[in-house]
């Protein structure tokens, strides 16, 4: 069975670009997260959903941030306009119920200029 | 407040020595998880071990086992028979009503 599946691996952008990562979960899997990490915060939780619904996005750091998930099989992040302070590598993770194992995607490392 | 809590930013172990990587926790809810990560350097987060707050063994996973003392509220990682591949960083997390996720230890090993 495939992994989580991101895209980008890489982006590069200018600061006040629009960014769009993407995420494809594990089929079957429920839960989607979508967690970034940098070297000085460490793993943050952004948001999460559970059957495509957003459960909490307590963790979404300002208005710029916004996570979509329009079916079972796609999520999007995306930064409205990014700043340089956004740069971090950016990972989306699958679970099949609440408690169960997360798996992660590749991750996307994004850098704003 | 801190949920996880990984003491050891950086521990050494020769190659084939066993090392056991600490994590602690702080949870009220009586029923949650808890798991061991992967990170090398080439980024990826790999899922390494699982131990549920009802289990009553401790959980193994090939040369990883999970020393788990529910009352002192630790889960600490041991990995037997070290290999140069197991440099890394390790993360504790633990899932309640949501997801938390240590600090890490970078863990090397030396020939």
């Amino acid at each position: 069975d495939a992994g989580v599946i991101q895209s980008p691996r890489h982006e590069v952008t200018e600061m006040g670009q629009e960014v769009t990562l993407r995420c494809k979960p594990i089929s079957g899997h429920d839960y989607l997260f979508w967690y970034r990490q940098t070297m000085m915060r460490g793993l943050e939780l952004l948001i999460y959903f559970n059957n495509n619904v957003p459960i909490d996005d307590s963790g979404m750091p300002e208005d710029r941030f916004s996570a979509k998930m329009p079916n079972a099989s796609f999520s999007t992040l995306k930064i409205q306009p990014s700043e340089p302070r956004d740069s971090a590598v950016y990972f989306c993770a699958s679970s099949r119920w609440a408690t169960d194992t997360q798996y992660f995607g590749p991750g996307t490392r994004l850098t704003v200029l | 407040a801190q949920k996880i809590t990984q003491t050891q930013p950086g521990m050494f172990v020769q190659e084939k020595e066993a090392v056991t990587l600490d994590c602690t926790y702080d949870t009220s809810d009586p029923s949650y998880g808890l798991f061991w990560y992967k990170q090398p350097s080439s980024g990826e987060m790999i899922f390494l071990i699982y131990q549920g707050s009802y289990d009553q063994q401790n959980a193994t996973e090939g040369r990883y086992s999970l020393n788990f003392q529910k009352a002192r509220k630790s889960a600490n990682l041991v990995i037997s028979a070290s290999q140069l591949g197991d440099s890394a960083m390790y993360f504790c997390a633990m899932r309640g009503n949501q997801f938390y996720f240590g600090t890490g230890t970078s863990l090397t090993v030396i020939p």
